[in-house]
């Protein structure tokens, strides 16, 4: 595909369930980012990876939140035992440089909506 | 503690006139800053950009002012159109962890035909 995709586009969960978010970033990029948006907020950092190497993750808001990139490729972001206040959309993005590559731009997917009641 | 804020959450421009869009920041490390647009149901996308050690950067009918001794930036829109209604977030980064971009809380544009 032409952009970042992301799956499932919404997720309903119940608290306490675990979920996986994914994300297919554009091929050949070698950044990828994970950020949480709460409802009326801007994207919030949550990791970074460059290839398969998880070079940030001080955004992730709990040993709960778990990311992989194993193959520098497709991206995973697990949840697990879910609470209310994980509801938010969860956007994925990917650049093309990494390492010194100071000024790329970063394309973002469409996110994913997660609810948990 | 936001670090880049945008204190306005709406604006409404007729069709033709000058859009402005603030946004300020507290960090005074950050020295790279961004503006992205946002449709609904879709990822931001990016728009313009601006470094420190320029004040201006101009793009088409986008332009971005950066005021380092205020830590202001502004996105200006001329002429607005209405497919440039969407929500516009402004971004910073620092050249510590270029990577993590501090996205302030967004201002939603209409602008009317």
């Amino acid at each position: 595909g032409a952009g970042v995709s992301q799956s499932p586009r919404y997720k309903v969960a119940k608290r306490g369930q675990d979920v996986a978010l994914r994300c297919d970033p554009i091929s050949g990029h070698v950044s990828l980012f994970w950020y949480q948006q709460a409802l009326g907020q801007g994207p919030e950092f949550l990791t970074y990876f460059q290839n398969e190497a998880q070079l940030d993750k001080s955004g992730l808001p709990s040993d709960r939140f778990f990311a992989e990139r194993p193959e520098g490729s497709v991206s995973t972001l697990k949840i697990q035992r879910t609470q209310q206040e994980d509801s938010a959309v969860y956007l994925c993005a990917s650049s093309l440089g990494g390492g010194q590559t100071r000024y790329n731009e970063q394309f973002f997917g469409p996110g994913t909506r997660l609810t948990v009641l | 503690d936001q670090q880049v804020k945008q204190n306005s959450p709406s604006l409404s421009v007729q069709e033709g006139r000058i859009s402005i869009l603030n946004c300020d920041y507290t960090n005074s490390m950050f020295d790279y800053f961004l503006w992205y647009k946002k449709y609904p149901a879709e990822g931001p996308t990016f728009l313009i950009s601006i470094s420190s050690i320029k004040d201006k950067n101009e793009d088409g009918r986008f332009t971005v002012f950066l005021n380092k001794s205020a830590k202001h930036l502004s996105l200006h829109i001329v002429p607005s159109q209405p497919g440039d209604s969407a929500v516009y977030f402004c971004a910073a980064s620092d050249s510590y962890n270029f990577n993590k971009f501090y996205f302030g809380s967004g201002t939603k544009l209409n602008v009317k035909p």
